[in-house]
């Protein structure tokens, strides 16, 4: 039973133009969402988290977005840039701190 | 810069021998995990502890695999004895109790011939 699900593998954009990265989750005691990014031979690094209680959270070029009756969540990147090619994780926390994380989406950003 | 370092960063060994695998937490989070990526999957849930206690460890397979913090600056986890499924990247993380990400260190590459 797979909790949090990114079901598109990989994504190909242009630079310069949006790109939109999808989860949805089964849990409903899910607290936290967060996105991470990973580079090859890297491990994951923390992108930008959304609580709950808020439906959007905004950092520069990257927004969050939590539809909670859907269980759905997105992250959006404006405008993509060559350099934000990689693999991007989904994950959600319940309040005990235990992340589960999505299979990840390979984005592909095209000069 | 704070770091999570994980070693060794790859491992091979043989069939049937015992692994086993280290990680430093970053100075003050007392929260850990191991998560496991294989080829085919996202990252899987091993095992967390909090406070050196562990939480959960309903995602590792009890009969070969053990995780320990034997102190807060050290977290190892073990497989004994290894088989070829086990060929995976073992990442560590850490971080504080308080929701937020969790910073992952860069790994340890396992391949077990």
């Amino acid at each position: 039973d797979q909790q949090v699900k990114q079901n598109s593998p990989s994504l190909s954009v242009q630079e310069g133009r949006i790109s939109i990265l999808n989860c949805d989750y089964t849990n409903s005691m899910f607290d936290y969402f967060l996105w991470y990014k990973k580079y090859p031979a890297e491990g994951p690094t923390f992108l930008i988290s959304i609580s709950s209680i808020k439906d959007k959270n905004e950092d520069g070029r990257f927004t969050v977005f939590l539809n909670k009756s859907a269980k759905h969540l997105s992250l959006h990147i404006v405008p993509s840039q060559p350099g934000d090619s990689a693999v991007y994780f989904c994950a959600a926390n319940t309040n005990a701190g235990k992340s589960t994380f999505g299979d990840g989406t390979t984005l592909t950003v095209k000069p | 810069d704070a770091r999570v370092t994980q070693t060794p960063r790859h491992k091979v060994t043989e069939m049937g021998q015992e692994v086993t695998m280290r990680c430093q937490p970053i100075l003050g989070h007392n929260t850990v995990f191991w998560y496991r990526q294989t080829m085919m999957q996202g990252l899987e849930l091993l095992a967390y502890f909090r406070n050196r206690a562990p939480l959960d460890d309903s995602g590792m397979p009890k009969d070969r695999f053990s995780a320990e913090m034997p102190d807060a600056t050290l977290a190892t986890l073990k497989i004994q004895p290894s088989e070829p499924r086990d060929s995976a990247v073992y990442f560590c993380a850490s971080g504080p109790r308080s929701p937020g990400g969790y910073t992952f260190g860069s790994g340890t590459r396992l391949t077990v011939v």
